[in-house]
């Protein structure tokens, strides 16, 4: 049973460019979270999403940022035109339900604008 | 404003020695606490949870009490071991957001 994939573990984009960040949760879930973190910093909400449908996204930025878990497939955190300060690792978290359930973490994807 | 406080910010300790990491919560309202380890460019990997009339919970040399009237939780690490070098990061679950809101961590380092 493989464990959250996140994909690419890094990424480098220029100024400007789209950063596209890939989450596959386990098996069997279906409640996505999406952390930032920050250079000596602690893990930042982002978004929670089941499938088709965002939850709470009270963390993301208003503007260039967008999440999506569709109904097949991954889930999706998308950031247009990024700037030198989205440089960050982003993590994705699953589990299977709310609660007392436990929630299991991606290796995080390295993002790098130069 | 929710939040989680841990202390220390970082810590060094000599390998075989015990240490006591502290977590404060102001989350409201209280569903669980976990206790997670960070490796160095690694996610997050559980190692304990515990929800409100819990007290105390241990998984290996990891122990893990928690004081709900006193919104106060530690994790004690007995016989440290270089792999326990890692960031501890105290979580609190909020029912009713459905997030988890997490403490900036204690970076820990064991010497020999």
């Amino acid at each position: 049973n493989a464990g959250v994939m996140q994909n690419p573990r890094h990424l480098v984009r220029r100024r400007g460019q789209e950063a596209r960040l890939r989450c596959s949760p386990m098996k069997g879930h279906s409640h996505v979270y999406w952390y930032r973190q920050l250079p000596e910093e602690g893990l930042k909400f982002m978004v929670y999403l089941q499938k088709e449908n965002i939850i709470d996204e009270s963390g993301m930025p208003k503007e260039r940022f967008s999440a999506e878990f569709p109904k097949e497939g991954p889930s999706i955190l998308r950031i247009q035109q990024v700037v030198r300060g989205d440089s960050a690792a982003y993590f994705c978290a699953s589990s299977s339900g709310t609660g007392y359930t436990e929630a299991f973490f991606g290796q995080g994807t390295r993002l790098t604008v130069v | 404003k929710n939040q989680v406080e841990q202390s220390p910010q970082s810590l060094i300790i000599l390998e075989g020695k015990n240490c006591t990491l502290q977590c404060n919560y102001t989350v409201s309202p209280f569903s669980n606490l976990r206790w997670y380890k960070q490796d160095t460019g690694r996610g997050p990997v559980s190692l304990t949870i515990m929800t409100f009339s819990e007290n105390t919970k241990s998984n290996g040399r990891y122990t893990a009490t928690l004081d709900a009237d006193t919104k106060q939780s530690s994790l004690h690490i007995t016989a440290s071991q270089l792999s326990d070098s890692a960031s501890y990061i105290c979580v609190v679950y909020t029912g009713t957001a459905s997030k988890l809101t997490f403490g900036t961590g204690t970076r820990l380092q064991v010497t020999l």
